[in-house]
């Protein structure tokens, strides 16, 4: 079946670093990738996606490219910010149904 | 646009008692979706919803757990009789699903911190 891995945490950055999650999946068909991002207390909000092979998903200097050939969307950000410290969740979708990762926690210290 | 929205935002209650979560998902969306998030488990899916229909409810923990979508705008996750173990956060999502059964929009409520004492 449908499946999301994604690098286990917790990540610990100082402000300013670079940052990579990783996260593969495994589909049937052509699904689509998202990441979601979970602050203290609230629920997971959509940060970016992408729909098929090759796009690149871009939001709040987050970015992520779907690759088909190594089954991967890794997040990146150039430069964390403390505000980004949160949870992001990697997931896909290609039919009625959402398949999470299970959660890479980012804590950037100042 | 209101979100989906998801009441009571925090609940305590004392094990043995029923708990009834409400969910209001997003007007024209029209699947829904129920999960719990423990430190220990991370997020799992309860169960699912397509145009007020349970589709898959394989997530749901045991019979104690009920879940039920009367209409378009309304879903409740009912615990009878609730335990210690079933503290959590629930969370309501909901999304569109088009006739070539492409999913968008999906959006997660705030979240229903539930502690069982």
């Amino acid at each position: 079946g449908d499946s999301v891995t994604q690098m286990e945490g917790p990540v610990t950055l100082s402000e300013e670093a670079f940052l990579t999650i990783n996260c593969t999946y495994t589909a049937t068909g052509y699904p689509s990738l998202f990441w979601y991002v979970q602050y203290p207390g609230e629920g997971l909000q959509l940060l970016l996606k992408a729909t098929k092979a090759d796009d690149k998903g871009s939001n709040k200097g987050f970015e992520a490219t779907y690759r088909k050939e190594t089954t991967s969307f890794h997040l990146e950000k150039g430069s964390v910010q403390v505000s980004d410290s949160a949870v992001y969740f990697c997931a896909l979708s290609d039919s009625n149904q959402f398949y999470f990762g299970t959660g890479t926690s980012l804590t950037v210290i100042p | 646009d209101a979100g989906v929205i998801q009441s009571p935002r925090h609940e305590v209650t004392e094990m043995g008692q029923e708990v009834t979560l409400r969910c209001k998902p997003i007007s024209g969306h029209n699947s829904l979706f129920w999960y719990r998030q423990t430190m220990m488990r991370g997020l799992e899916l309860l169960i699912y919803f397509n145009n007020n229909v349970p589709i898959d409810d394989s997530g749901m923990p045991e019979d104690r757990f009920s879940a039920k979508m009367p209409n378009a705008s309304f879903s409740t996750l009912k615990i009878q009789p609730s335990e210690p173990r079933d503290s959590a956060v629930y969370f309501c999502a909901s999304s569109g699903l088009t006739g070539t059964g492409f999913v968008y929009g999906y959006t997660f409520g705030s979240g229903t911190r539930l502690t069982v004492v």
